[in-house]
C-alpha cells in the first residue's frame, strides 16, 4: 500500500540554525500539508500546497517557514532560524483532489525535530 | 473559528470491553468529521470519516462513530476492544470551504489484560 514518508526520523539542531524536514508524498496526490504537534499539546495545521503554490496557511506559518516541492517526488518544509519553540513532531500528509474537497489525507510517521 | 474538545485525555479498559472516546466540536458552518488513530511510532491513520447521509459510520479495526448535530458530538465506539487497539485516537473536523484539518487534544487509549 503506498504510504507517506517522511526523513529524518528525528532532526536535532541548534537555535538559529537552518533546517530542512524533507517528505514523499504518495505519487499521484495533489495536495500536501504540514503539520505539527508539540510535545503534550495538538496537532496544528500549518501550510497547504497545491499546484506549486501555498493553498493556505495557518498564522504560525510565518516568514521562517518555507515550503517547495523541488522535484516531482519531495515536498520540502524549511524553518530558517530555528527557536527553541519549534521543537515538536511535525506531520507531512497528502490528499487527492477528485474534486471533493474532503478527500481523505494520509499521514507520514513524522519528523521529531529538537532544538536546543 | 472551528475547534475540537476531546474530554478524555486518557481511558484504560479492560480486554473485549466496550468503549467510547468522546468527541465534541464547535463551528458556525458545516462541518465534516474524522477520527484518526496514531500507533507508536507511526503516522496518523484514518478510521472513519463523516461527510454527509446516515449519521452512523463504520470505519475500520470495528470502529463506528454517530454525529450528533443537535449535540454537537462525534463520539468513537467500540463494543469489545483488544490489546492491539492501544493506541492515540484523534477526533478532527474540517469545514467550509477549508482543507486544513482542525484536531482535538487526542485520547489515549490503553487496553488492559
Amino acid at each position: 500500500e503506498p504510504e507517506v514518508t517522511q526523513t529524518p526520523s528525528h532532526q536535532v539542531t541548534q537555535m538559529g540554525q537552518e533546517v530542512i524536514l524533507r517528505c514523499v508524498p504518495i505519487s499521484n496526490h495533489l495536495y500536501f500539508y504540514w503539520y505539527r504537534q508539540i510535545l503534550g499539546q495538538k496537532v496544528e495545521f500549518l501550510v497547504s500546497f497545491y499546484n506549486n503554490e501555498i493553498s493556505e496557511k495557518s498564522e504560525i506559518f510565518d516568514d521562517q517557514f518555507s515550503v517547495e516541492r523541488p522535484d516531482g517526488s519531495n515536498f520540502t518544509l524549511k524553518i530558517r532560524s530555528t527557536k527553541l519553540e519549534d521543537s515538536a513532531m511535525y506531520f507531512c500528509a497528502s490528499s487527492e483532489n477528485l474534486g471533493d474537497i474532503k478527500n481523505e489525507q494520509y499521514f507520514g510517521p513524522g519528523t521529531r525535530l529538537t532544538v536546543t | 473559528a472551528q475547534s475540537v474538545t476531546q474530554l478524555d485525555s486518557q481511558v484504560p479498559v479492560f480486554e473485549e470491553a466496550p468503549v467510547e472516546l468522546r468527541c465534541n466540536y464547535s463551528s458556525s458552518v458545516s462541518v465534516y468529521l474524522f477520527w484518526y488513530v496514531q500507533y507508536p511510532n507511526q503516522g496518523l491513520q484514518l478510521l472513519l470519516k463523516y461527510l454527509s447521509g446516515s449519521t452512523l459510520v463504520k470505519g475500520i479495526n470495528g470502529f463506528e462513530a454517530e454525529f450528533n448535530k443537535s449535540q454537537t458530538s462525534f463520539h468513537l465506539r467500540k463494543p469489545s476492544v483488544h490489546i492491539s487497539d492501544t493506541a492515540e485516537y484523534f477526533c478532527a473536523l474540517t469545514s467550509g470551504s477549508a482543507r486544513q484539518l482542525t484536531f482535538g487534544s487526542g485520547t489515549q487509549l490503553t487496553v488492559l489484560p
